[in-house]
């Protein structure tokens, strides 16, 4: 059971660069959630997902693109990439509903130059 | 003010110490969730309360609805508990919001 894959781990790009962190998830989960993670504050919501081809943003989705065509794939498009998009991002899953276990993935290191 | 505060925001501990790590929140919820991330590494899920008490191995997390308070108590601890704890709070959706993180190092 893989649980919550994200990749990259890691990935530098420069300013105006495009490209698409992965998430997958094999429990079937309803519910699929992107995060960044920034020092000093808590993890803030990007977009979420309730099931495929329903997505909603979050708290800080300017910058961010996402599509959920599968149960089981959430990617994350970032457009056109900020310095202020240098981030630590997490993908997470869970079942609909509060009461349920999050899992979440590996992380994946952003910077952008 | 933070809907969801924790404190200590730093902790350091000498191993077999007994660890409490708080977690007050302002917003109505159905779910408390304590989560471990180790340096450079991933977040998981050590409880999912909504009342009363939950232990698992020397782990025991707490939480009084009243009151809107929780903790989170590391018996007998190690270094390799060493990692930031983050305690996430829901409603009736899944949407969470979550702390800034205690940042534990327990010495050897």
């Amino acid at each position: 059971n893989a649980g919550v894959t994200q990749t990259p781990k890691f990935q530098v790009l420069k300013t105006g660069q495009s490209m698409t962190l992965q998430c997958a998830q094999d429990m079937n989960h309803e519910y699929m959630s992107w995060y960044r993670q920034d020092p000093g504050m808590g993890l803030r919501l990007i977009h979420y997902s309730v099931g495929a081809g329903i997505t909603d943003q979050g708290e800080v989705p300017n910058g961010y693109n996402v599509s959920r065509s599968t149960t089981e794939d959430f990617p994350l498009r970032l457009l056109s990439a900020a310095p202020s998009q240098t981030s630590v991002y997490f993908c997470a899953s869970s079942y609909t509903g509060q009461g349920n276990t999050i899992y979440f993935g590996e992380g994946s290191w952003l910077t952008v130059v | 003010k933070n809907e969801v505060e924790q404190s200590p925001q730093n902790l350091t501990a000498q191993e077999g110490e007994f660890i409490t790590i708080n977690c007050s929140y302002s917003v109505g919820i159905s779910a408390l969730h304590w989560l471990q991330q180790h340096p450079g590494g991933g977040i998981v899920s050590l409880f999912m309360l909504s009342s009363g008490k939950k232990k698992h191995g020397r782990l025991i997390a707490t939480i009084n609805i009243q009151e809107k308070h929780s903790s989170l108590h590391i018996t007998a601890s190690h270094p390799r508990d060493s990692a930031v704890y983050i305690c996430a709070v829901g409603g009736a959706t899944n949407k969470l919001i979550f702390g800034t993180g205690t940042l534990l190092a327990v010495q050897p």
